[in-house]
C-alpha cells in the first residue's frame, strides 16, 4: 500500500514568487493536515482539511492557503514567498476528523528553499 | 491545547531502557497523549497513544499516572537506530490539529 506521497520533494523559489505543494493521502483517509518544520524545530500546524472543508488553521498569515479535492488529495499554496518560508513542509493523513484512530501518517515532506 | 514540556536531549547506550518524561499540566478531559518519532529529513512516525494507566505495543510503553499531568515513554533495549527526536503531544481525540513542541533529541551510543 502506498503511503502519503508529497510532490515535489525539493523546490527552490525566489522571494516574492508563489508555490504549490501537493499531497496524496493514504487510500481511504479523508483528513489531511499540513505542517511547516523549520530546521531544529518541531513541526508547526498550518491547516487541517476533512471532507474538503477546513477544520483547523494554525497561526500562519493569509499568504498560506490550502484546499482539498474530491479525491481527498490536497494542495498547499504559499504566495509572496519570504526567506523565512524556507522549511520542510509535511503532509499528514488520517482516517477522519470524527471517529476512528487519530494516528496520523506523515509523508516525507517537500523541502522548500527560498532564495 | 495543552502545552507539553519534555527534556531537550538525552543520551543512552545500546541495550539500555530509555524513559522520556513529558509534563502536560493543563491536559483536558478529552485529550489523549501521543508520541511521535522523527528521523532527519523524514516525517514524524506515530509511536504510541494513551489516555490513562499503561499502554504497550511492539515498540514502546506509555505510562500515565492517575492525574494525567505527565506521561513517560519507555523504550526497551534501545539500539543505535533509535537515535531520533521524540515528540510528546496532547491531542484532542479524532482531531489531527497536533501542536508539536521542540521534542527530545535522543542519542544512543554504542
Amino acid at each position: 500500500d502506498a503511503g502519503v506521497t508529497q510532490s515535489p520533494t525539493h523546490l527552490i523559489k525566489t522571494r516574492g514568487q508563489q508555490v504549490t505543494l501537493r499531497c496524496s493521502p493514504i487510500s481511504g483517509h479523508k483528513s489531511v493536515s499540513w505542517y511547516q518544520q523549520v530546521l531544529g524545530q518541531g513541526p508547526q500546524f498550518i491547516f487541517q482539511y476533512y471532507e474538503k472543508e477546513e477544520r483547523g488553521r494554525g497561526n500562519f498569515p493569509d499568504r498560506f492557503s490550502a484546499r482539498q479535492f474530491p479525491n481527498y488529495s490536497s494542495e498547499l499554496n504559499v504566495n509572496a514567498l519570504l526567506l523565512g518560508d524556507s522549511a520542510l513542509y509535511l503532509c499528514a493523513s488520517s482516517p477522519g476528523h470524527a471517529g476512528g484512530n487519530t494516528e496520523a501518517f506523515f509523508g516525507q515532506g517537500t523541502r522548500l528553499t527560498v532564495v | 491545547l495543552a502545552k507539553t514540556t519534555q527534556p531537550i536531549s538525552m543520551d543512552s547506550y545500546e541495550g539500555q531502557e530509555v524513559n522520556i518524561t513529558c509534563s502536560h499540566n493543563n491536559i483536558a478531559t478529552n485529550d489523549y497523549i501521543t508520541w511521535y518519532q522523527q528521523f532527519p529529513s523524514q516525517g514524524p512516525r506515530f509511536i504510541i497513544q494513551g489516555y490513562k494507566t499503561k499502554v504497550t505495543n511492539e515498540v514502546a510503553s506509555l505510562f500515565i499516572p492517575a492525574d494525567r499531568k505527565s506521561s513517560t515513554l519507555s523504550l526497551p533495549r534501545v539500539s543505535l537506530s533509535d537515535t531520533a527526536v521524540y515528540y510528546c503531544l496532547v491531542v484532542l481525540y479524532n482531531n489531527n490539529d497536533m501542536r508539536f513542541g521542540a521534542g527530545t533529541r535522543l542519542t544512543v551510543k554504542p
